[in-house]
């Protein structure tokens, strides 16, 4: 079946400027992860979504940063005024309601911020 | 703070050995414990899981679980050069569907 999909795939952008990522889970995931990876380091926790409940937002690195979940499907990252150190891979990731919750990963979108 | 450990590396090993990477974990109420795989520039694929101890073969790859010394390994057989890549743990505690990862350990297989 289709995997998680995220789009775009690359994404050049100016300081200063906002972007939205874009996540499409597996059918039937409920639950939706945001993580941003910088090069030559580990995954960064961002936000993750369960179902219909209020999000887990503690890994989100400044209030220029936001995500929400349409219809617990589609997942929409923001980074408002982007700056340098936004520049990184942003994957999200989403797993089954049943445990032992395996998330699966998308290819990711490539930030920079030039 | 739960942690989970991993030694970077490099790991090097010739073809056709057995690699083994290891992972320490902090939280004693883990329960799920996932080995990933993430090549150069690609995104993290799930290669396994286990939350019993013990261990849990699939094809060339074992993962042991031992939650009394909160130690996971990866035992990959038959090394090949394909195997190269870093090696992500991450655990689960409780329900909870956050995972904790680890940095990765990287694995260089020479042929």
């Amino acid at each position: 079946g289709a995997g998680v999909s995220q789009s775009p795939s690359n994404k050049v952008t100016e300081k200063g400027k906002d972007v939205e990522l874009r996540c499409d889970p597996i059918s039937g995931h409920t639950a939706l992860y945001w993580y941003r990876q910088s090069l030559g380091q580990g995954l960064e926790f961002l936000i993750y979504f369960q179902g219909n409940s209020a999000p887990d937002k503690s890994g989100l690195p400044s209030d220029r940063f936001s995500a929400e979940r349409t219809g617990g499907s589609v997942s929409t990252l923001t980074i408002q005024r982007t700056q340098q150190e936004d520049s990184a891979v942003y994957l999200c990731a989403s797993s089954r309601l049943a445990g032992p919750y395996e998330q699966y990963f998308g290819p990711g979108t490539r930030l920079t911020v030039t | 703070q739960k942690e989970v450990e991993q030694n970077s590396g490099p790991l090097s090993v010739p073809e056709g050995a057995i690699a083994s990477l290891n992972c320490t974990y902090s939280d004693r109420g883990s329960q799920s414990f996932f080995w990933y795989r993430q090549y150069s520039g690609k995104s993290p694929e799930l290669i396994m899981f286990i939350y019993s101890n013990g261990d849990k073969e699939d094809g060339r790859f074992t993962a042991q679980l031992n939650k009394a010394s909160q130690y996971v390994s990866l035992l990959i057989r038959d090394s090949q050069p394909s195997d190269s890549a870093t090696y992500l743990c991450a655990v689960n505690a409780g329900n909870n569907r956050k995972l904790i990862w680890g940095l990765g350990t990287s694995l260089a297989v020479n042929p």
